[in-house]
């Protein structure tokens, strides 16, 4: 079946520290690959997405996304997280000629101190 | 301009009352949808449109009516409220397809409850 796979529930990072968020899919063919940030109490802000061309991607807010064929990956990066990166993060699939996305069930980030 | 704006925030139902979730966009955006969302489950597609007019069935349609009379406007029916149409609600507005590679911007949110 196709689908699109956050495997991490709930991440808690140091601020500072390094992050990466994982995300996998399932589809035949290589599809458009985004990454959404979710604030408490918001709607989703796109902060990168994969069409084609190079396989890493630079987002705002300091992010970057590469995407691994053959390990349908497209996993989100950060070098030095803030504290006001803490928020749920979700990673969604749109396949060519279909007119909407398909969300993973998304990763909640809390940052320490 | 304000984006895509949402109404109401909060509302709460009780079972077989109805009601329409509001969603406007101001930047001209073709393409509109409505999203749910649910713990542990990310974001559901329920109804989209491609143009003022024209709209079709996402993932879990199944209690819900859309219409797009206007192309700044897709508002979101329950005839029928049901306990399991407890959810938050969104309203996402791209210029075409997500999928194009325009940006999908999404509304704050509506948050349903149906007791």
């Amino acid at each position: 079946a196709q689908s699109v796979t956050q495997p991490d529930i709930h991440i808690t990072v140091s601020e500072g520290a390094s992050l990466e968020l994982r995300c996998n899919y399932s589809y035949g063919a290589t599809p458009y690959l985004f990454w959404y940030v979710q604030s408490p109490g918001q709607g989703l802000q796109l902060l990168l997405k994969y069409f084609s061309g190079d396989t890493l991607v630079q987002g705002i807010k300091g992010f970057e996304a590469e995407f691994k064929r053959s390990q349908s990956s497209f996993n989100l990066r950060k070098p030095s997280v803030h504290w006001s990166d803490a928020a749920e993060y979700f990673c969604a699939v749109g396949l060519t000629g279909a007119n909407n996305l398909f969300f993973g069930t998304g990763t909640r980030l809390t940052v320490i101190p | 301009n304000a984006g895509v704006t949402q109404t109401p925030k909060f509302q709460v139902l009780k079972t077989g009352q109805s009601m329409t979730l509001q969603c406007a966009q101001d930047m001209n955006h073709e393409y509109m949808s409505w999203y749910r969302q649910d713990p542990g489950m990310g974001l559901r597609l329920i109804h989209y449109s491609v143009g003022a007019g024209i709209t079709d069935q996402g993932e879990v349609p199944n209690g819900y009516n859309v219409s797009r009379s206007t192309t700044e406007d897709f508002p979101l029916r329950l005839l029928s409220a049901a306990p399991s149409q407890t959810s938050v609600y969104f309203c996402a507005s791209s210029l075409r397809s997500p999928t194009s590679g325009d940006t999908q911007y999404f509304g704050p949110g509506t948050r349903l409850t149906v007791l």
